[in-house]
């Protein structure tokens, strides 16, 4: 168990629909990570928040969205959902800021039909 | 661009032999290189990690070997055993980035 939670674990949705993923990173930890895995494909970088404000960007499409809450929480938002949106995306935290050692979610497993 | 490439989709290994596992970058910034594995439904794992000032580093079983100038990593697993099979993510990352690039990972299986 890393400490990172994330909900939901699964999500069915429709084309069209928006959805917002939950992450919660291990106690102490500043820094969340948000990754994209598609089917056979390497963890895709999303974005990162460090204490509540955007570090980093990646290959993030403009209909999804994340911030990060006082508590350190993090959700990301996927809206206007296409098929291709389906994948499975994983939140990672980390003490400080920084890209070395990230401590990884169980993921939340996004299916659009 | 895939700058971390993991070549091999999948390796077959009997129990207690040497599993290599092996991992090419693009990118001479990169100087922090690390191995993750991942279980079915799992998020992935911090395995071991290596800093670009050294050429081995070693935990147990596990081992990572750099070769900076042929931008090649591996990891190693001596003896492999069968809870060993899962997917295996090489990431890398450099000085001043925020995040880690990732291979699109091998597929280990440990035969008993």
């Amino acid at each position: 168990d890393s400490g990172v939670t994330q909900t939901p674990k699964h999500l069915i949705t429709a084309t069209g629909q928006r959805v917002t993923l939950r992450c919660s990173p291990r106690s102490g930890d500043l820094s969340v990570y948000w990754y994209q895995q598609s089917l056979d494909q390497g963890l895709q970088f999303l974005i990162q928040y460090y204490n509540g404000e955007e570090r980093a960007k990646g290959n993030i499409l403009e209909r999804f969205s994340a911030q990060q809450f006082p508590d350190l929480h993090s959700e990301l938002n996927l809206s206007s959902l296409e098929l291709g949106d389906s994948a499975l995306y994983f939140c990672a935290s980390r003490r400080a800021s920084g890209a070395d050692t990230q401590y990884f979610g169980p993921g939340t497993r996004l299916t659009v039909l | 661009d895939q700058q971390v490439k993991q070549n091999s989709p999948s390796l077959s290994v009997q129990e207690g032999r040497i599993s290599i596992l092996n991992c090419d970058y693009t990118n001479s910034m990169f100087d922090y290189f690390l191995w993750y594995k991942k279980y079915p439904a799992e998020g992935p794992t911090f395995l071991i990690s290596i800093s670009s000032i050294k050429d081995k580093n070693e935990d147990g079983r596990f081992t990572v070997f750099l070769n900076k100038s042929a931008k090649h990593l591996s990891l190693h697993i001596v003896p492999s055993q069968p809870g060993d099979s899962a997917v295996y993510f090489c990431a890398a990352s450099g000085t001043g980035a925020n995040n880690l690039f990732f291979g699109t990972g091998t597929r280990l299986t440990v035969i008993p």
